[in-house]
């Protein structure tokens, strides 16, 4: 069974700071990582993924997270945030897929509040 | 978002009513996984179907909710006897291919149906 936990449910953060959003997630199995964002009223659009290699991901955006697998962590950061990013953030994993079938599990999300 | 569409956006209903909801996956994938946001719970896997077959319903309630994908037309998620409760928005998405070489699916999804229930 997978997991996801995202501690902070909402942050606020003044614009042109940094910021930083947590994701640590739980597996019995290697796993994939990954960062959506929900725009008010719309769907979710991947912000950024973790599948192998380099654990310094860089994603669209401006946005990068870094997966820590000592510390089962996935967090996502930006050096600094525009007005635009007022959005909801989650953080989702999901075990390799072998091109079938594939679960993803989402976290409940952490609303970034930019403020001006 | 593209690709992927859901009908209606916005659905409002009186308790005890049946909703529909709508999903057309992105073209050429017979595939399609639907979730549930509520607010405050972020999303929850509730059934994942191919065209005719129902893969995974571990997340489907046990009662009032059911879902098809038949061989022709978009895969349907209907909920009979709305109660309040049920109000949230209600995603479909496809899975995509990463790339030729990864192996690894992405999910895509649509804009979403929210669902009201007075």
């Amino acid at each position: 069974a997978q997991s996801v936990t995202q501690l902070d449910s909402q942050v606020p953060v003044f614009e042109e700071a940094p910021v930083e959003l947590r994701c640590n997630y739980s597996s019995s199995v290697s796993v994939y990582l990954f960062w959506y964002v929900q725009y008010p009223n719309q769907g979710l659009q991947l912000l950024l993924k973790y599948l192998s290699g380099s654990t310094l991901v860089k994603g669209i955006n401006g946005f990068e997270a870094e997966f820590n697998k000592s510390q089962t962590s996935f967090h996502l950061r930006k050096p600094s945030v525009h007005i635009s990013d007022t959005a909801e953030y989650f953080c989702a994993v999901s075990p390799p897929s072998s091109g079938g079938y594939q679960k993803v599990t989402f976290g409940t999300g952490t609303k970034l509040q930019v403020i001006p | 978002n593209a690709g992927v569409m859901q009908n209606p956006r916005h659905l409002v209903r009186r308790r005890g009513q049946e909703a529909r909801l709508r999903c057309s996956p992105m073209k050429g994938h017979s595939h399609v996984y639907w979730y549930r946001q509520l607010p405050e719970e972020g999303l929850k896997f509730m059934v994942y179907l191919q065209k005719e077959n129902i893969i995974d319903e571990s997340g489907m309630p046990k009662e009032r909710f059911s879902a098809e994908f038949p061989k022709e037309g978009p895969s349907i998620l209907r909920i009979q006897q709305v109660v309040r409760g049920d109000s949230a928005a209600y995603f479909c998405a496809s899975l995509l291919r990463d790339s030729p070489t990864s192996g690894a699916n992405v999910l895509t999804f649509g804009a979403g149906s929210r669902l009201t229930v007075l």
